[in-house]
């Protein structure tokens, strides 16, 4: 595996269900991300994490739980979602924390809460 | 509130033909990033401008920036069909803040 790898790629669940979305980075990067981008809006940056911990947490609900076990790993539990949840969620990484480099973007799981 | 406006939003142009696409953004910000996203695909960077003046070129891309006006653009020259994407600037006001643009849709007719 290369590049940052996101699982599941599509995910179904209900407003009740616990579910979580997983990144892998195979890039030796520090920093991680993940971002929401929903039809017609701007990407939003929901978390960062710099060499596991977080720096970052833009006004999120608390149903929204980040983790990060290792600099290569990166989750995002969710639970009691609502219907508006549904987006492409994506994971990002970089190498160096609040350096100037571009982050590299995972393909996204599409999440559909019903 | 910090805005990163993209300009136009969707962009349909004919095989050859030149174009070119705005961002302007609401806060200060050094660096500016142009990244492209195909659909059901992820997003690939393909700029990283880093001072006033600064200008890119990369195949029929070319992207410059002018942080006193807060603006950017992304130049497309003799457009192909493989041109077809989203386009998303970025800006990053801050460590760890990075805003983007709503994107703007590109579609080249062969």
């Amino acid at each position: 595996e290369t590049g940052v790898t996101q699982t599941p790629r599509h995910l179904v669940m209900g407003m009740t269900n616990k579910k979580s979305l997983k990144c892998e980075q195979h890039l030796g990067h520090n920093a991680m991300y993940w971002y929401k981008q929903s039809a017609k809006k701007p990407l939003e940056l929901m978390f960062v994490y710099s060499l596991e911990e977080r720096v970052e947490n833009n006004s999120v609900p608390s149903r929204f739980s980040p983790e990060c076990p290792n600099s290569s790993h990166l989750f995002l539990h969710l639970h009691t979602l609502q219907p508006e949840d549904s987006a492409l969620y994506l994971c990002a990484s970089s190498p160096v924390p609040g350096q100037v480099y571009e982050q590299y973007f995972g393909p996204g799981t599409r999440l559909t809460v019903t | 509130e910090l805005k990163v406006e993209q300009n136009p939003l969707f962009l349909s142009m004919q095989e050859g033909k030149n174009y070119t696409i705005y961002c302007n953004y609401s806060t200060t910000s050094d660096r500016l990033y142009w990244y492209r996203q195909d659909p059901g695909k992820s997003l690939e960077s393909l700029f990283v401008l880093l001072s006033n003046g600064a200008v890119k070129q990369e195949g029929r891309l070319m992207a410059s920036l002018d942080t006193k006006a807060r603006l950017s653009t992304l130049h497309i020259t003799a457009a192909v069909h493989d041109l077809s994407a989203t386009y998303f600037c970025a800006v990053e006001p801050g460590t760890y803040k990075y805003i983007f643009g709503t994107g703007t849709r590109l579609k080249v007719l062969a």
